[in-house]
């Protein structure tokens, strides 16, 4: 049973425009969630975070926001660069059991 | 530089073969794993250990055994058990929530049954 889900395995959006990647979660107990670019054949990056605490954490041109009601966190990329392209996991954490439990991938292309 | 290494970085094997990708680590981090990457799939969740000599199954631990001996290595053995052994294998640490939590990934070990 997947516990973290990316409903969307792809999205194409226009350089300079911006990038909104979904996430939804079943787990409540989750308290901190987290959000990895990958490249193919390389190991995944990670690229910003947010404790359950909190609804909104910004770094850059990169923002998540978390609907805890909703079990939901989003990834917003504003401007969109060509150099975003590459496929973005959500992935979520039971801080007591230190076990990450990571969505399925969107795959992100950013058009010039 | 603090890191993750893996290797190899490719390994090609014959059914019925045991392999065993390394995975050392010098940041010093108690939690580390092992994921499974396929085609259009996220990360699976073989086996993880929090602490040295301790080590727990994840959701696909099935054909796959480890050990943790020393607090920077976590080698990984895909055993002939393994029905679906070709993949993309990451390794990762975490210094277990103490400061981010965050999973510091290498480069992965791509595995191939001939």
């Amino acid at each position: 049973d997947q516990q973290v889900k990316q409903n969307s395995p792809s999205l194409s959006v226009q350089e300079g425009r911006i990038s909104i990647l979904n996430c939804d979660y079943t787990n409540s107990m989750f308290d901190y969630f987290l959000w990895y670019k990958k490249y193919p054949a390389e190991g995944p990056t990670f690229l910003i975070s947010i404790s359950s605490i909190k609804d909104k954490n910004e770094d850059g041109r990169f923002t998540v926001f978390l609907n805890k009601s909703a079990k939901h966190l989003s990834l917003h990329i504003v401007p969109s660069q060509p150099g975003d392209s590459a496929v973005y996991f959500c992935a979520a954490n039971l801080y007591n059991f230190n076990k990450f439990y990571f969505g399925s991938g969107t795959k992100l292309n950013v058009k010039p | 530089d603090g890191g993750i290494t893996q290797s190899p970085k490719y390994l090609f094997r014959k059914e019925g073969q045991n392999v065993t990708l390394s995975c050392e680590q010098n940041l010093n981090h108690d939690a580390m794993y092992w994921y499974r990457q396929d085609p259009g799939q996220g990360l699976r969740l073989i086996y993880y250990s929090q602490i040295v000599n301790d080590f727990q199954k994840g959701d696909i631990a099935e054909g796959y055994s480890v050990s943790r001996e020393k607090k920077e290595s976590f080698p990984l053995t895909v055993t002939s058990a393994q029905k679906n052994p070709t993949a993309f294998y990451l390794c990762a640490s975490t210094d277990g929530g103490k400061n981010t939590g965050e999973l510091f990934f290498g480069e992965g070990s791509r595995l191939t049954v001939l």
